[in-house]
């Protein structure tokens, strides 16, 4: 199974700035790594997929890269909507994995 | 506008059983795989089972092979997820996300989520 290490758990920051949160896979997934946001009360929100792909409806402010082993989620500009926790994914085989998340909070 | 919303959850004994639906609205249900995932309390996303639009590939969680079935019928826009011989690691928050159209690995909409409590 491809092991998803997500980083840091745990990132403070103010509306305006802008942050990174990375996943490594442990193994190879070549671009097929998805976002997800989970806000209370909404349900769960795709993204990005296949690396740098942004779903519909998400802000220009978002963005992935990498590829391989490395993924990096970087959101600029930081809203307050945005405060949220994130999750990754990889998305090229099964079982399907999931990163152990990252709670994004207001400085 | 695209819903999924889950029931039959609750409280069961460990070792019993317990079926969940999800009522799918708002699209072509038929067209779309579907996912279940779990979320056990204060823990992060942890992929279930997936069951391809059509049922021809069914994909299972090593956690829960053998013991969780997935299913779904077209014609009542509804997908299942029935679940036999509980144990308390099954305690989550257990969520129906429907499959993007071209890749079925990623789920582009959520329901609210059903909890399942498995406790003596």
């Amino acid at each position: 199974d491809v092991q998803m290490t997500q980083s840091p758990s745990y990132l403070a920051a103010s509306p305006g700035e802008s942050v990174s949160i990375s996943c490594k896979a442990s193994k190879s997934i070549n671009t097929y790594l998805a976002w997800y946001q989970e806000k209370p009360g909404k349900t769960n929100k795709l993204l990005i997929y296949s690396g740098s792909t942004l779903q519909s409806g998400t802000p220009s402010r978002f963005s992935g890269s990498g590829s391989g082993t490395d993924f990096t989620l970087t959101i600029r500009s930081l809203e307050p909507e945005d405060f949220a926790v994130y999750y990754c994914q990889q998305h090229n085989e099964y079982p399907l994995t999931f990163g152990s998340g990252t709670k994004l909070e207001i400085k | 506008e695209v819903q999924l919303v889950e029931s039959g959850g609750g409280l069961v004994q460990p070792g019993r059983s317990l079926k969940l639906s999800c009522l799918a609205s708002g699209f072509t249900f038929s067209n779309y795989g579907m996912n279940w995932i779990r979320q056990a309390p204060g823990k992060g996303l942890e992929w279930v089972a997936s069951i391809s639009s059509s049922s021809s590939y069914i994909y299972y969680a090593d956690t829960v092979k053998g013991r969780f079935t997935i299913s779904r019928d077209n014609a009542k826009n509804t997908l299942y997820l029935q679940m036999t011989s509980l144990r308390s690691e099954d305690t989550a928050l257990y969520y129906c996300a429907r499959s993007v159209i071209t890749i079925a690995a990623i789920s582009d909409y959520w329901g609210q989520g059903v909890m399942v409590t498995v406790s003596s």
